[in-house]
């Protein structure tokens, strides 16, 4: 089967960084995406590690462990819109379902 | 190209009436799929399809239907509708690139009575 566990909530602060895990078990694996959503809106794609190490894109990263079946999503210099919750999601080439966790919701303080 | 579009935005139905959800994408993406969005219940997969005349169950398939007779079109349908499918209803594409990425559209939020 396919199992997925982030922490369901985090707390920061504005101009802090903060850290999602995300430990994954599934087949077929190619690679870990990251989805942002905001309360009433659609989940957007943020990054995707199709190869083990660290992502840049602007204030986020991404880090991939295939070995270690873990990932985690990093958000610098905190800003009250990244207030929202972030999903990991394992990526299967598009042949297969992709599924996701329950998300974890960060909430951005001043 | 207007990405994934959904529709309706909103519904509202009485217990065991029907409905369909339409879902169509102009970017000749192989892979659609539904999810269902429950407050803290994350995304959870309905059904998916990797192509036009396959289709597939997700997680949570009961009570729902769905069929891809072209690569554009993927129609969730509710053949009677309970309280219990009040929920958010998302669709996602991913295209043929490997880039790791679903492109979803705006959701339907349907209200089961």
């Amino acid at each position: 089967g396919q199992s997925l566990e982030q922490p369901s909530e985090v707390t920061a602060v504005e101009g802090a960084i903060v850290q999602i895990n995300c430990t994954y078990q599934t087949s077929g694996f190619y690679g870990l995406s990251w989805y942002q959503q905001h309360d009433g809106g659609a989940p957007t794609f943020l990054s995707y590690n199709g190869l083990d190490g660290l992502e840049e894109t602007g204030r986020f990263s991404s880090f991939l462990s295939r070995s270690d079946s873990y990932g985690y999503l990093l958000l610098q210099e905190l800003q009250m819109k990244d207030s929202a919750s972030y999903f990991c999601s394992p990526y299967s080439g598009g042949y297969q379902k992709v599924t996701f966790g329950t998300g974890t919701k960060l909430q951005v303080i001043p | 190209n207007a990405g994934v579009t959904q529709t309706p935005k909103f519904q509202v139905l009485k217990t065991g009436q029907s409905m369909t959800l339409q879902c169509a994408q102009d970017m000749n993406h192989e892979y659609m799929s539904w999810y269902r969005q429950d407050p803290g219940m994350g995304l959870r997969l309905i059904h998916y399809s990797v192509g036009a005349g396959i289709t597939d169950q997700g997680e949570v398939p009961n009570g729902y239907n769905v069929s891809r007779s072209t690569t554009e079109d993927f129609p969730l349908r509710l053949l009677s509708a309970a309280p219990s499918q009040t929920s958010v209803y998302f669709c996602a594409s991913i295209p043929q690139r490997d880039t790791g990425e679903l492109f979803f559209g705006e959701g339907s939020r349907l209200t089961v009575l």
